[in-house]
């Protein structure tokens, strides 16, 4: 068990071009999550997944925000045409419909910087 | 008004001191309540977690649920320079997709 990993750990980008990110969850948990947080503020959930398929979506997640995750391993979360309040820590957590407690385990988080 | 409020700090106490960090939350449906810390740059990792109203200990750590005033608190025993983080708290509902509602976080700094 390694732990839930995401990459890249920061991206500078420049406003109007598209990033993506990935997550890679503890093996073997089904559910995986995205969190966006702003600085001084808590994470705020942006979409689940079950396996593979999207079960939920916040409504901060705009028609420029898109997630995947195909085969029900690894999730991207891609920003399209990328704006300065994008500007966030990206956060993933997974866990596992086998826990009673279904704990959520954070990864380190994608830091992105819009200019 | 948010969900989950929870005042932001930043709390400063000396090494050894007790520390109390409190949430309240509006809506009575929430069945879960956990606390994360989060340390500079890095994502939160789950400290306590609680079902329903309640204490539970682990360590230097009590985590309290009062569902009847929909208040919950973190006390931190002996607290140590290592324990300067910002504290999360989180809650969600039973069933569903539990997803966590977070509140702002406290700051909290431990000085020697």
């Amino acid at each position: 068990d390694t732990g839930v990993s995401q990459n890249p750990r920061h991206k500078i980008t420049k406003r109007g071009q598209n990033v993506t990110f990935r997550c890679d969850p503890i093996s073997e948990h089904n559910r995986l999550y995205w969190y966006r947080q702003t600085l001084g503020q808590g994470p705020e959930f942006l979409t689940y997944f079950q396996n593979e398929a999207q079960l939920e979506k916040s409504r901060l997640l705009s028609d420029r925000f898109s997630a995947e995750r195909p085969k029900g391993s690894f999730s991207t979360l891609e920003i399209q045409r990328t704006e300065q309040g994008d500007s966030a820590m990206y956060l993933c957590a997974s866990s596992s419909w086998l826990s009673k407690e279904e704990t959520q385990y954070f990864g380190p988080g994608t830091r992105l910087l819009v200019l | 008004q948010k969900e989950v409020e929870q005042d932001p700090g930043p709390l400063s106490v000396p090494e050894g001191a007790i520390v109390s960090l409190n949430c309240t939350y509006s809506n009575s449906a929430f069945q879960y309540f956990m606390w994360y810390r989060q340390y500079s740059r890095k994502g939160p990792e789950l400290l306590m977690y609680t079902y329903s109203s309640g204490n539970k200990e682990d360590g230097r750590f009590t985590a309290q649920v009062d569902k009847s005033s929909k208040y919950i608190s973190l006390f931190i025993r002996d607290s140590q320079p290592s324990d300067s983080a910002t504290y999360l708290c989180a809650m969600r509902f039973s069933g569903g997709y539990n997803k966590l509602i977070f509140g702002a976080g406290t700051r909290l700094a431990v000085h020697p």
